[in-house]
């Protein structure tokens, strides 16, 4: 089954502790995406991917940092998570960039206190 | 910039009745535009979207959506609303001028269809 997968789903941490985020998907597209989503505020991308080792920030990107190393993972990494960045994360992929339709994972709920 | 407006934060219908979510957009060149759907405790799912071609644009599950050009919108439409089609929507665009650059997502409609 063709899907996008993200783990864990929820995630309650303190200030100040590293955490990543995994995403992995099975259909080898070459573009994967970061969101986050704020009640009124919609969703917003945090980083991209375009290919294998090519990233580049969205609209949100401080406090978060990425890595493409194999096609199939995106891991978003909180090098020092802090109560602002509280929200639901969806990491999406298409086949090639954004113009294309995209393909979400269920989602982690984070929770920083 | 691009920008994408929802001007409505809920739209409630009896369902058997007409619906239609609103979207406008701005950008610079061409755009694409999709349209999402997100039930509860789930991630996105695609409707649609338009690249070019016919302005009225086939989706899934019933809706459809029209490309204004001229009143720079892409209205989610549906002729005969579900209970079942109750759920956050999301209108999203993309500058085809500006390669690579983040897909440009609404802040969302609720859609509330009674029985």
């Amino acid at each position: 089954e063709a899907q996008v997968t993200q783990n864990p789903r929820y995630l309650i941490t303190v200030t100040g502790k590293k955490l990543t985020v995994t995403c992995s998907q099975n259909m080898n597209h070459e573009y994967m995406s970061w969101y986050r989503q704020d009640p009124g505020l919609g969703l917003r991308q945090i980083y991209y991917s375009m290919n294998v080792e090519v990233t580049d920030k969205g609209d949100v990107p401080e406090g978060y940092k990425v890595s493409r190393k194999e096609k199939r993972n995106f891991p978003l990494i909180l090098e020092s998570p802090s109560p602002n960045q509280t929200s639901l994360y969806f990491c999406a992929s298409s086949l090639q960039g954004s113009s294309y339709e995209q393909y979400f994972g269920p989602g982690t709920r984070l929770t920083v206190t | 910039a691009q920008s994408v407006a929802q001007p409505e934060d809920q739209v409630n219908v009896a369902e058997g009745n007409p619906l239609t979510v609103k979207c406008t957009y701005s950008v610079s060149g061409n755009p694409y535009l999709f349209w999402y759907v997100q039930y509860p405790n789930r991630g996105l799912q695609f409707l649609l979207k338009y690249i070019t071609g016919d302005n009225l644009v086939k989706g899934s599950y019933g809706f459809e959506a029209e490309f204004n050009k001229s009143q720079t919108s892409f209205h989610l439409k549906k002729p005969s609303a579900l209970v079942s089609d109750s759920a956050l929507y999301f209108c999203a665009v993309r500058d085809d001028h500006q390669a690579g650059t983040a897909l440009i997502f609404g802040k969302g409609t609720t859609l509330s269809v009674s029985s």
